[in-house]
């Protein structure tokens, strides 16, 4: 199994533009999470599904970020405009258990870096 | 508010010696605890957990102990060996909230 796949893996976009993160979860799990990872706060949840159903997406800080999740094997998450405070470390992660509080499977992670 | 805490931000350990990381959380109906290890690049991996309805878990070389009543978890890794050396994080849940800790750096020296 190839894991959770996320695209891209670095992404430099200047302040205002759109920037899409894209995840591939693990076959068969039918939860997916996107969390952000910042010096500041740590990791945080962000937003998550269930059967490509949002379940929580009280993490997203604000309306600039949206998540999609059009099928069990794709899920993007939407920063429009974009903002130099949003610069962090992007994970999906996918899991089986169908609850965020069980053990998960975490992607690679994309690196944004808004200028 | 950190519900979560990992108060080491670093820890370094000689291979062959036990490697003891930390965590403590504040709130009390958190029922199941996680270790999740990171190297650079990479996302977190699944290590170990433990439910609250229990004080000790062991994995091979891996243990998590919990002390509910000091709203405290530890893992135990012994021997530590140099590939052990990563980011650990500790991360609590209860129902659908999860917290992690901010993390602690494990350096093994051969």
């Amino acid at each position: 199994d190839a894991g959770v796949i996320q695209s891209p893996r670095h992404e430099v976009t200047e302040m205002g533009q759109e920037v899409t993160l894209r995840c591939k979860p693990i076959s068969g799990h039918n939860s997916l999470f996107w969390y952000r990872q910042t010096m500041m706060r740590g990791l945080e949840l962000l937003i998550y599904f269930n059967n490509n159903v949002p379940i929580d997406d009280s993490g997203m800080p604000e309306d600039r970020f949206s998540a999609k999740m059009p099928n069990a094997s794709f899920s993007t998450l939407k920063i429009q405009p974009s903002e130099p405070r949003d610069s962090a470390v992007y994970f999906c992660a996918s899991s089986s258990r169908g609850s965020v509080s069980y053990e998960q499977y975490f992607g690679p992670g994309t690196r944004l870096t808004v200028t | 508010d950190q519900q979560v805490k990992q108060n080491s931000p670093s820890l370094s350990v000689q291979e062959g010696r036990i490697s003891i990381l930390n965590c403590d959380y504040t709130n009390s109906m958190f029922d199941y605890f996680l270790w999740y290890k990171k190297y650079p690049a990479e996302g977190p991996t699944f290590l170990i957990s433990i439910s609250s309805i229990k004080d000790k878990n062991e994995d091979g070389r891996f243990t998590v102990f919990l002390n509910k009543s000091a709203k405290h978890l530890s893992l135990h890794i012994v021997p530590s060996q140099p590939g052990d050396s990563a980011v650990y994080f500790c991360a609590a849940s209860r129902n659908n909230d999860m917290r992690f800790g901010a993390g602690t750096r494990l350096t093994v020296k051969p």
